[in-house]
């Protein structure tokens, strides 16, 4: 099962345009990770924001954290074609060196 | 650096056969694990193994084995292959030492399996 649900499930904006994706999990957390996948590719981590955190920038990219509701969102700003990708968020558990991923938002940035 | 190496990248099995896909950590890594990938399902985690140990292991049944050699490499194995095990496999690397919370994982491109 997937600790983490991700909303939406599939986005598209002009280049230029903001691109926000929310990210849900159920249980209590170490950090927060996301990461994006080109098409059939690997994954590429993007930013970690640990659980006493509540924002945090890299670059373009703008992480927010509330863990009293159990969500992240992740904003992508002044998005490029580039940026066309699925976006992933994960969750690490209690135990062990594991992530449980979210189902991922699919973004398509238009030229 | 090199990344993370798998391989091999695609590969076609029959039902029933078995399958061994293998994964060449960062240097310095001691963690590895892997994840499934499919369409229904997602990003399922399958195990993790931390100096030759398996730390961590996802519900997935007994077909799925994995080890991990004394130079980080992890070998993955699945038996008698089903339909269903047709997915993008991935391998993680990271440099958690044993009790830290999961950090950054760098991922390999992964072993397309398509079972016929």
């Amino acid at each position: 099962s997937q600790q983490g649900e991700e909303d939406p499930q599939a986005l598209s904006i002009q280049e230029g345009e903001n691109a926000t994706m929310n990210c849900s999990y159920k249980t209590s957390i170490n950090n927060l990770q996301w990461y994006r996948q080109n098409s059939g590719r690997g994954l590429v981590h993007l930013i970690l924001i640990r659980s006493n955190e509540r924002e945090k920038h890299s670059g373009r990219l703008r992480v927010t954290l509330d863990t009293s509701k159990k969500s992240s969102s992740l904003l992508i700003t002044a998005s490029r074609a580039a940026d066309t990708a699925s976006y992933f968020c994960a969750t690490d558990g209690a135990a062990g060196n594991k992530l449980t991923f979210g189902g991922g938002t699919r973004v398509l940035v238009k030229p | 650096k090199a990344g993370v190496t798998q391989t091999p990248r695609y590969l076609i099995k029959t039902r029933g056969q078995q399958v061994t896909l293998s994964c060449s950590p960062i240097s310095g890594h001691r963690s590895v694990s892997w994840y499934q990938q499919t369409p229904g399902q997602g990003l399922q985690f399958l195990f993790e193994y931390f100096s030759e140990t398996q730390r961590n292991k996802g519900n997935f049944p007994g077909r799925f084995s994995g080890r991990q050699f004394s130079n980080s490499r992890s070998e993955m194995n699945v038996s008698t292959l089903e339909l269903g095990d047709s997915a993008l496999y991935l391998c993680a690397s990271s440099l958690a030492l044993a009790g830290d919370p999961t950090g950054e994982l760098f991922f390999g491109e992964g072993s397309r399996l398509t079972v016929l």
